[in-house]
């Protein structure tokens, strides 16, 4: 089956600087990969999606990239404020089958 | 418009005992999900059914079981909790036809103790 690894596990980042998170996959055949972010004792909920016909995209300050040559791709964070504090999960998807990473808790530093 | 919505919310159970986790969506979904929660170890797959009247394995199926019981719910069973089960469970579904945006139910926090 998938297998999808995420690094880091944590990250703290000043506010204002840039955070990025990283991602593997291990089946060439995944064409779907979404982030989802998960505040404390909420449920997660999708912050940014990828299909895999596609290497970038990007809303407002959140972007993602995906090399599929590679089988990685990336979330990245710019001017990071105090409400991106979160755990962010990293997912990629078979035939309706969707596996997350473990998950990376992003702590923003006033 | 409520999503996707399960029940019960929290649960504690003494080892051996079962229980059913509900879970139903009002948004015409075909795919449905549950997924455990562990510290460290993300989301990982129980079960899942890609459309009414299927269901299959996903990473960590051992000691659970599933209902696809019609097109808005679907249900998971332990029937001999262990602590090990002890976790956070979601529910989730998406639209089916290709694979979408899930959407998660509030979580049920389980301990067996």
């Amino acid at each position: 089956g998938e297998n999808v690894e995420q690094h880091p596990s944590t990250l703290s980042v000043q506010e204002g600087d840039s955070a990025v998170i990283k991602c593997t996959y291990s089946d060439s055949a995944s064409n779907y990969f979404p982030w989802y972010k998960q505040e404390l004792g909420k449920r997660p909920q999708l912050i940014i999606d990828i299909r895999s016909n596609v290497g970038e995209k990007k809303d407002q300050r959140i972007a993602v990239t995906l090399n599929k040559t590679a089988k990685h791709f990336s979330l990245h964070i710019t001017e990071t404020q105090p409400e991106d504090s979160a755990v962010y999960f990293c997912a990629a998807s078979i035939d309706y089958k969707l596996s997350f990473g473990a998950g990376t808790t992003v702590t923003v530093r006033a | 418009n409520a999503g996707v919505t399960q029940t019960p919310k929290f649960q504690v159970l003494k080892t051996g005992q079962s229980m059913t986790l509900q879970c139903a969506q009002d948004m015409n979904h075909n795919s449905m999900y549950w997924y455990r929660q562990d510290p460290g170890m993300g989301l990982r797959l129980i079960y899942y059914s890609a459309s009414e009247g299927t269901t299959d394995k996903g990473e960590v199926p051992n000691g659970y079981n599933v209902s696809r019981l019609n097109k808005r719910e679907f249900s998971l069973r332990l029937e001999s909790a262990a602590p090990s089960q002890t976790s956070v469970y979601f529910c989730a579904s998406s639209e089916g036809d290709r694979v979408t945006e899930a959407f998660f139910g509030q979580g049920t926090r389980l301990t067996v103790v």
